[in-house]
């Protein structure tokens, strides 16, 4: 069970380029990571998903380096309405969800 | 498109009552799961289910049950309720593509 840590939370301005690295040293060749952000009272919400070098789509940007030992979620021009949660995640398709650990995540705090 | 619907939304309990928890998906979804999220912590799996008539434990599964008996709802029990199972849960349902799952909106529940 590959074991995810990152920051607890990260302060940024509008406007601005967040990353947010998450390290994964015991990931898994079959292991997909993926990342998901929760604003308060809802449930997660899937952001992006990536296996190696770069996943781009609408919300975020996923850096895989060739190593797959870490993983940078890159949010381009945030606003105050990115102000969440963001887990990074990593499990095999075998098992799927069974083994997602969704631990305390980066609080990121987007100020005005 | 409803996607995955928590009843009920908010529930008080008393110490030692029982009650159940329905979580419905309309996406044809094989896997499904119950968290539970307690202030300030991350996702913790309490039971899920691979497929109709399966369930199986997760992290926390003391003091729950589950059933699947429809491919489309999941239902959490608590026996005995105690005030350590305050707490918003959460339930979730894939099967789409390697670790996309899909939340609803929690239900929250305290036990006094």
């Amino acid at each position: 069970l590959a074991k995810t840590t990152q920051p607890i939370s990260m302060d940024s301005y509008e406007g601005q380029e967040v990353n947010i690295t998450c390290s994964h040293n015991n990931i898994a060749t079959n292991d997909y990571i993926t990342w998901y952000q929760q604003f308060p009272s809802q449930g997660p919400r899937f952001i992006i998903q990536g296996y190696k070098t770069k996943v781009t789509n609408e919300v975020a940007s996923l850096f895989i380096p060739a190593d797959r030992k870490s993983s940078t979620l890159s949010l381009p021009r945030v606003s105050l309405s990115d102000t969440a949660v963001y887990y990074c995640l990593v499990g095999d398709n075998e098992n799927y969800g069974q083994n997602f650990v969704f631990g305390p995540g980066t609080r990121l705090s987007v100020l005005p | 498109n409803a996607g995955v619907t928590q009843t009920p939304k908010f529930r008080v309990l008393k110490t030692g009552q029982s009650m159940t928890l329905l979580c419905a998906q309309d996406m044809n979804h094989e896997y499904m799961y119950w968290y539970r999220q307690d202030p300030g912590m991350g996702l913790r799996l309490i039971h899920y289910s691979v497929g109709e008539g399966t369930t199986a434990k997760g992290e926390v599964p003391d003091g729950y049950n589950v059933s699947r008996l429809k491919k489309q709802n999941f239902l959490l029990g608590l026996e005995s309720a105690a005030p350590s199972q305050t707490s918003v849960y959460f339930c979730a349902s894939g099967g789409g593509g390697v670790g996309e799952l899909f939340f609803g909106e929690g239900s929250r529940l305290t036990v006094l």
